[in-house]
Order: structure tokens, then C-alpha cells, then sequence
């Protein structure tokens, strides 16, 4: 059974930092293209930031560009994101999800919770 | 980027209508078009892909179709069970978008 597994979120002061994992487990990791994409309760869904199997190259919205950094470590299964300078509009639930080639984001963790707030 | 337009942004039925929705894209994404359909407090579920292939287990009154800019979801006959939050997404290239969700009531 796939599991996605995100921690990290947390109430952070504008301009802060913080830090989300994702810990994937039930399927072989480095073989699949990763994404974030967040979710203002009650709010549409807004993807994030994106990398390939491999880590070769990763993607990002234009909210996001030069703040965030995605990473994956396939050696333990791990996606990351690194978030500097948020912003109150930065405040969602953010989730990881597992992209299939076939065309669609198949597998999706229970999400963490960032509150950007002074 | 490629934006990505849905409409209605929400809509009421009954048991047994047809419904449709629609989704545009700023610029041509051959069939690149993932439909999604989230229930409250759940993380979306993927109902179509390529536009018009129909994910495993999804009922048969769901279908896509489209290509290029415009496409649509099809509800053939509603369920009380098809209340929820549509989104479509395309993946035409990165950065990929999502709709901006129809809120679908099922009366």
C-alpha cells in the first residue's frame, strides 16, 4: 500500500522558515516524479513545486519561485521542500503527491498544516 | 504558464440529471487534462486522465472528452454520492495548474 507521510508543518512568523518532509513508503520512490501542492482550507487546490524521478530537474509556481527549494533523497525515501521568506498567503495545508505517468497525481499524503501569522 | 479556467464554479442537480462541466486552457495541451473529484476533509481522487480515460474503478456515468483548449466532465446520471469539488489540472508541461474547483450539490 503506497503511504505518503508529510510533517513539518507549523505556525512561522512572516519572513521565516520552514522545513516540510514527505516520507513515502509501498512503492519504489526514485522511479516516480514527486510534486507538492497546497490547499487553503475550504480553497481550491494550487500546485507547488514539482521534481523528477532522479532529481535532475524540479519546477515551481510562480508564488513560489526563489523561495521554495524541493529535494528528494531516494536513498530514504524522502521528499523535502524548503521554505524561506513565507508570506501570509503562504498558509495552506501542503500535501505531497505521487505522480503517474499515465497522467494524473495518483497517491497523496494526509497533508501538514504551515501557518504563516505574526 | 498555462492557466487553466473551470466553470460553473458551482452548480446544483438533482438524482438522475446530466450535468457538465467545463474547463479551458490558455493555450493549446493537446489531451494533457486530469480530472479530479474532492469530497470534504479527503485528498482528491483522480476520476479521468488524458482527458477522456476513465481511471479504474470510476463509474461509467463519468466521462472527458476534449483536446486542445476546451474540455469537459460529464456526470451522465447524478448520485447523492457525486456531491463534492471537482478540479481539473493540466499537464501539458510544467508548472502544472489546477482549476479553480466547481462545487457540485446533489439535491
Amino acid at each position: 500500500e503506497v503511504q505518503l507521510v508529510e510533517s513539518g508543518g507549523g505556525l512561522v512568523q512572516p519572513g521565516g522558515s520552514l522545513r516540510l518532509s514527505c516520507a513515502a513508503s509501498g512503492f519504489t520512490f526514485s522511479n516516480y516524479a514527486m510534486s507538492w501542492v497546497r490547499q487553503v482550507p475550504g480553497k481550491g487546490l494550487e500546485w507547488v513545486s514539482g521534481i523528477v524521478a532522479g532529481g535532475d530537474d524540479s519546477y515551481y509556481a510562480d508564488t513560489v519561485k526563489g523561495r521554495f527549494t524541493i529535494s528528494r533523497d531516494d536513498s530514504k525515501n524522502t521528499l523535502s521542500l524548503q521554505m524561506i521568506s513565507l508570506r501570509d498567503e503562504d498558509t495552506a495545508v501542503y500535501h505531497c503527491a505521487q505522480w503517474n505517468y499515465s497522467g494524473s497525481f495518483d497517491n497523496w499524503g494526509q497533508g501538514t498544516l504551515v501557518t504563516v501569522s505574526s | 504558464d498555462i492557466q487553466v479556467t473551470q466553470s460553473p464554479s458551482s452548480l446544483s442537480a438533482s438524482v438522475g440529471d446530466r450535468v457538465t462541466i467545463t474547463c479551458r486552457a490558455s493555450q493549446d495541451i493537446s489531451r494533457w487534462l486530469t480530472w479530479y473529484q474532492q469530497k470534504p476533509e479527503k485528498a482528491p481522487k483522480s476520476l479521468i486522465y488524458a482527458a477522456s480515460s476513465l481511471q479504474s474503478g470510476v463509474p461509467s456515468r463519468f466521462s472527458g472528452s476534449g483536446s486542445g483548449t476546451f474540455f469537459t466532465l460529464t456526470i451522465s446520471s447524478l448520485q447523492p454520492e457525486d456531491s463534492a469539488t471537482y478540479y481539473c489540472q493540466h499537464y501539458n508541461e510544467y508548472p502544472y495548474t489546477f482549476g479553480q474547483g466547481t462545487k457540485l450539490e446533489v439535491k
